[in-house]
């Protein structure tokens, strides 16, 4: 078990450039999520998918954020024209559905993004 | 509509003395319940987690929590802090339905004397 891996672990971008995140998930999961965290918040949920199907996504995911899972197993997300409010920190889980209990969700240990 | 309240912002306490984070969530049902922790700059590890049967749940690093219903409540303990505890601790509660997702309260952060 190697864990949920996220790459970048920092981003550092001008305002109105595109920038793209990548999360490995543990493997054998199915669940995968994304989360935003603020300073001095708790992490919101954006928007999370089974296997390679995306299950729902937050009001707090705008039109300028898309997030893909291609092939089931790692996941992108995207955010373009960035925005001084998307400074944050970009979580991502993983987790084992079955029999549709709440399974624990892991984490990566983020992508801090920093809007200049 | 589901919320989590963590009402301490930030605690103190001294090293060797016992530790109480307190959480207040709002469900309708059955709740899943989890306290994660998280040092600065990393992702969150999960403590311990309740889904049904004994109210009190034993977790990792001698931490525990207590499911009170009546009280809306998932309190976490532990009887001797650690300098190593220092932390930000986040409640949270599975949304309802199937998805998965959890709603976070904002966190306690706890700061450890030695």
């Amino acid at each position: 078990d190697t864990g949920v891996s996220q790459d970048p672990r920092h981003k550092i971008t001008k305002r109105g450039q595109n920038v793209t995140f990548r999360c490995d998930p543990i493997s054998e999961h199915n669940r995968l999520y994304w989360y935003r965290q603020t300073l001095g918040q708790g992490p919101e949920f954006l928007t999370y998918f089974q296997n390679e199907a995306q299950l729902e996504k937050s009001r707090l995911l705008s039109d300028r954020f898309s997030a893909e899972r291609p092939k089931g197993s790692f996941s992108t997300l995207e955010i373009q024209r960035t925005e001084q409010g998307d400074s944050a920190m970009y979580l991502c889980a993983s987790s084992l559905e079955a029999s549709g209990s709440n399974q624990p969700q892991h984490f990566g240990d983020g992508t801090r993004l920093s809007i200049l | 509509a589901q919320s989590v309240t963590q009402p301490d912002i930030h605690i103190t306490v001294s090293e060797g003395a016992s530790l109480e984070l307190r959480c207040n969530y709002s469900y309708g049902a059955t709740p899943y319940l989890f306290w994660y922790v998280q040092s600065p700059g990393q992702g969150l590890q999960l403590l311990l987690k309740y889904f049904s049967g004994d109210t009190l749940v034993q977790g990792i690093k001698g931490f525990e929590a207590e499911f009170k219903r009546s009280q809306s409540s998932f309190n976490l303990r532990k009887p001797s802090v650690h300098w190593s505890d220092a932390a930000e601790y986040f409640c949270a509660v599975g949304a309802q339905g199937n998805t998965g997702k959890l709603i976070f309260g904002q966190g306690t952060t706890l700061q450890v004397k030695p």
